[in-house]
């Protein structure tokens, strides 16, 4: 099966700062891959899918890129309401895995 | 409004069994692949079980193989996890997802989940 990894782990950034993630597969997925936010106690929210296609009312500070087997997300610029964790999950074929999480929050 | 509604949850001593349900409204039941997604307490997510549309076909992560079965009801719109031989390492939160076709296994609605606990 395909493995999927996070980097950093966790991170703590100011507002207004420019933010980072990294996800990579162990095999090359195309651009199967979708990113959500999962704010503490609360429902994972499907940020991004397709690897770069912003999903429906997501905020355009949130953007993706990537192809293969390594990805990003980015926050252009932090605001307190995205303290949360985030993961990274590939579906071009099962199973679905999802990364270990990256979590971020405000220095 | 896409609602899933997740129920059946609760606590139970290992080796038991417990059966999951999942009330969706608000689409069109019978044209979207669902699927079980799991969160451990104060860990990652964990993707159980999958279902296509036509409920033809069906995935199982390797934990859980031979223990979980899924299935769906087309007259109650309703999707299911059959859940036997519980182990302590099961003890998590159950999460019902939907996905964005018939097919793909990403999630664009997700359940509040329901709770189970394996324990003696």
């Amino acid at each position: 099966d395909i493995q999927m990894t996070q980097s950093p782990s966790s991170l703590s950034a100011s507002v207004g700062d420019r933010v980072t993630i990294t996800c990579r597969a162990s095999q090359g997925i195309g651009n199967y891959l979708v990113w959500y936010q999962q704010k503490p106690g609360k429902v994972p929210k499907l940020l991004i899918y397709a690897a770069s296609t912003l999903q429906s009312g997501v905020p355009s500070r949130f953007s993706g890129s990537g192809s293969g087997t390594d990805f990003t997300l980015t926050i252009s610029s932090l605001q307190p309401e995205d303290v949360a964790t985030y993961y990274c999950q590939k579906y071009n074929s099962a199973p679905p895995t999802f990364g270990p999480g990256t979590k971020v929050d405000i220095k | 409004e896409v609602q899933l509604l997740e129920s059946g949850g609760g606590l139970v001593q290992p080796g038991g069994s417990l059966r999951l349900s999942c009330a969706a409204s608000g689409f069109t039941f019978s044209n979207y692949a669902l699927s079980w997604v799991r969160q451990a307490p104060g860990k990652g997510l964990e993707w159980v079980s999958c279902i296509n549309a036509s409920g033809t076909t069906t995935y199982y992560a390797d934990s859980v193989r031979g223990r979980f079965t899924i299935s769906r009801d087309y007259s109650k719109n309703t999707l299911y996890l059959q859940m036997n031989s519980l182990r302590a390492e099961d003890t998590a939160i159950y999460y019902c997802a939907k996905g964005p076709s018939g097919y793909e296994n990403y999630f664009d609605y997700w359940g509040q989940g329901t709770l189970v606990t394996v324990s003696s």
